[in-house]
């Protein structure tokens, strides 16, 4: 496809469940970035990629956070032991280097009941 | 208008209108500056940016103003079409790698 591909769009999850949320850059874009967007705020960064290597992790709420991109292309962020807190959009974004805008997909909205 | 919370500052303009939606940045430090346009259920989009050795920037129907004396940076859309309707985010920082995102205003057309 053209853009960020993020999937699923929607995910429901207990608390206490784990979830992985996956994002598909555009093709060879080497910057990959994760943010996290809480209802009627601005998107807040979480980590960044360069090719798979995790740059910045610096705003990953919790250690119950992980993301990888072990082949530099597609990248996963993972959430262990849900809590309500983490209901959100989590938008994934990708550069074609670190010194060009970020093209944004249309996130993925989790619910933690 | 004020953001309390979930509430986001909104600006009302009528269609064909010229819409001014402003930002108050804080890092000094910084160098690049974006603005984002999200409609509901979708990502952010790219507008504009500017650098930060600019003071202003055009791009097809949209301007980007930057004082940086008072960090302040504005985006004018002119024509406001029903399109236009959208949150609107700026975004700074002193590289593309790590941009800070302001709390958007609501931009609402009215026909």
């Amino acid at each position: 496809g053209a853009g960020v591909s993020q999937s699923p769009r929607y995910k429901v999850a207990k608390r206490g469940q784990d979830v992985a949320l996956r994002c598909d850059p555009i093709s060879g874009h080497v910057s990959l970035f994760w943010y996290q967007q809480a209802l009627g705020q601005g998107p807040e960064f979480l980590t960044y990629f360069q090719n798979e290597a995790q740059l910045d992790k610096s705003g990953l709420p919790s250690d119950r956070f992980f993301a990888e991109r072990p082949e530099g292309s597609v990248s996963t962020l993972k959430i262990q032991r849900t809590q309500q807190e983490d209901s959100a959009v989590y938008l994934c974004a990708s550069s074609s280097t670190g010194d060009s805008p970020l093209h944004f997909g249309n996130g993925t909205r989790l619910t933690v009941t | 208008g004020e953001s309390v919370g979930l509430h986001l500052p909104t600006l009302s303009v009528q269609e064909g209108d010229n819409s001014i939606i402003n930002c108050a940045y804080s890092n000094s430090a910084s160098d690049y500056f974006i603005w984002y346009k999200q409609e509901s259920g979708k990502g952010p989009q790219f507008i504009i940016d500017i650098r930060s050795n600019m003071d202003k920037r055009q791009g097809q129907r949209v301007t980007v103003l930057l004082n940086k004396t008072v960090k302040h940076l504005s985006l004018q859309i002119a024509a406001t079409q029903p399109g236009d309707s959208a949150v609107y985010f700026c975004a700074e920082g002193t590289s593309y790698d790590k941009v800070i995102f302001g709390p958007g205003t609501s931009l609402s057309v009215i026909p």
